[in-house]
């Protein structure tokens, strides 16, 4: 069974510029999560999907991220435009029907911002 | 306070020891507990995961629950190199998942 795969692995953007992430999720998972991880902490939560319904974005920095989940199944996440500080591991997670079940991660997709 | 606490380490043990790591949780909501073994440069891989109190083994590995005291913790045996990792313990009260900034560990052969 394929795991989470995200797009791309690498991605090097001008401050300012937009930039757009891909996840699929595990076949059947209904829940997806797109993380932010910066070096030397814990991922954080930046949306949580419930089949297509964003049901905690309230950590999505909404002036400049955006994200949607149509059809339930693939994910995009887009900032615009990048700034320095968005620099980060961009990692998307998926699990089953409930919460409490395990989440499994994507390669996930480092961003840097020059 | 921090939703999810755990000592940044490093964490150094020879190989063959038993690591113990630790977190702590703020939420008395919380419902699962996860551990997440992270390699420099990967992602995150779940390990292990914990629901009732008591322990849970897994091959090498117990994860241990306290409610009351709200704490979770990872106990590794007979540790290798390639355990040497961040490990991060993650906690869920049924709307979040929520993690700590994870344990540096590290192995000495």
């Amino acid at each position: 069974e394929a795991g989470v795969v995200q797009s791309p692995r690498y991605k090097i953007i001008e401050k300012k510029q937009p930039v757009a992430f891909w996840c699929n999720p595990i076949s059947g998972h209904n829940t997806l999560y797109w993380y932010r991880q910066n070096l030397g902490q814990g991922p954080e939560l930046l949306i949580r999907y419930e089949n297509e319904e964003a049901v905690d974005d309230s950590q999505l920095p909404k002036d400049r991220f955006s994200a949607e989940r149509l059809k339930g199944v693939d994910s995009t996440l887009k900032i615009q435009p990048a700034e320095l500080g968005d620099s980060a591991v961009y990692l998307c997670a998926s699990s089953g029907q409930y919460l409490n079940t395990e989440a499994f991660f994507g390669q996930g997709t480092r961003l840097t911002v020059v | 306070q921090k939703e999810v606490e755990q000592n940044s380490g490093p964490l150094s043990v020879p190989e063959g020891a038993i690591a113990s790591l630790n977190c702590t949780y703020s939420d008395r909501g919380s419902q699962s507990f996860f551990w997440y073994r992270q390699y420099s440069g990967k992602s995150p891989e779940l390990i292990m995961f914990i629901y009732s109190n008591g322990d849970k083994e897994d091959g090498r590995f117990t994860a241990q629950l306290n409610k009351a005291s709200q704490y979770v913790s990872l106990l590794i045996r007979d540790s290798q190199p390639s355990d040497s990792a961040t490990y991060l313990c993650a906690v869920s009260n049924g709307n979040k998942l929520v993690f700590g900034a994870g344990t540096i560990l590290r192995v000495k052969s």
